[in-house]
């Protein structure tokens, strides 16, 4: 079975300070994409940022990036110069190009 | 920016009773996904739609359940007898060509009370 694990149930960060959150997936499959989606109070799911596996080089987008280590089945996300706004629960996931298996979460709180 | 869009946003049903959540994903999508998420636990996986039929779904997609697509815009989730259990945020989502890469949109979510 395919998992995803996000081990830090809680991180926080000083605005304007660098924070990673920590992903880890199991799979045999060779063709994948990986996500981190930001799940504000609303409960909206928004979508932050995509790495296609057989991409070795890692993904940026603004403030946020990805550390894709494939070998390792690691996938974390590198939120830099922290914002207010960035506070969330931030999920990872895992899948095929059908459907997508997501971690717990990890709830993000930004300090003034 | 297209999006998905998701109707209604909060229902309150008595357990037994149908529900029908509704769904209008974005116009140029092909691929059509519902996953829900019980309170306080991971987002999961229920169904996803192409082609007029369901290309793959979970274990939780059991009977009870039903998608479908009855127009050109529309996707449909239909819960008979809802239980206790079932309460939760439904969200649909969509993408695609997998040409494209498989970015999946999800849009706000339906937020379904069982009481």
């Amino acid at each position: 079975a395919q998992t995803v694990t996000q081990s830090q149930p809680e991180m926080s960060v000083q605005e304007a300070e660098t924070v990673t959150l920590s992903c880890t997936y199991d799979t045999s499959e060779s063709d994948y994409y990986l996500f981190w989606y930001k799940q504000p109070p609303s409960r909206q799911m928004i979508l932050v940022i995509r790495q296609e596996a057989y991409k070795q080089q890692n993904a940026t987008e603004n403030r946020f990036s990805v550390n894709f280590q494939k070998a390792a089945k690691s996938f974390s996300l590198k939120i830099s110069d922290s914002q207010l706004g960035d506070a969330a629960m931030y999920f990872c996931a895992w899948g095929p190009f059908y459907k997508l298996s997501f971690g717990a979460g990890t709830t993000v709180t930004v300090r003034a | 920016e297209p999006e998905v869009t998701q109707t209604p946003s909060h229902q309150v049903t008595q357990m037994g009773q149908e529900v029908i959540l509704r769904c209008v994903p974005i116009s140029n999508h092909l691929y059509f996904y519902w996953y829900r998420q019980i309170l306080g636990q991971k987002v999961e996986f229920l169904v996803s739609f192409y082609n007029n039929e369901i290309s793959e779904k979970s274990e939780i997609f059991d009977d009870q359940f039903s998608v479908e697509r009855p127009d050109g815009s529309n996707f449909t989730l239909k819960i008979r007898s809802t239980k206790l259990e079932d309460s939760a945020m439904y969200f649909c989502a969509s993408s695609g060509q997998r040409s494209s890469g498989n970015t999946i949109y999800f849009g706000e979510g339906s937020w379904l009370t069982v009481v």
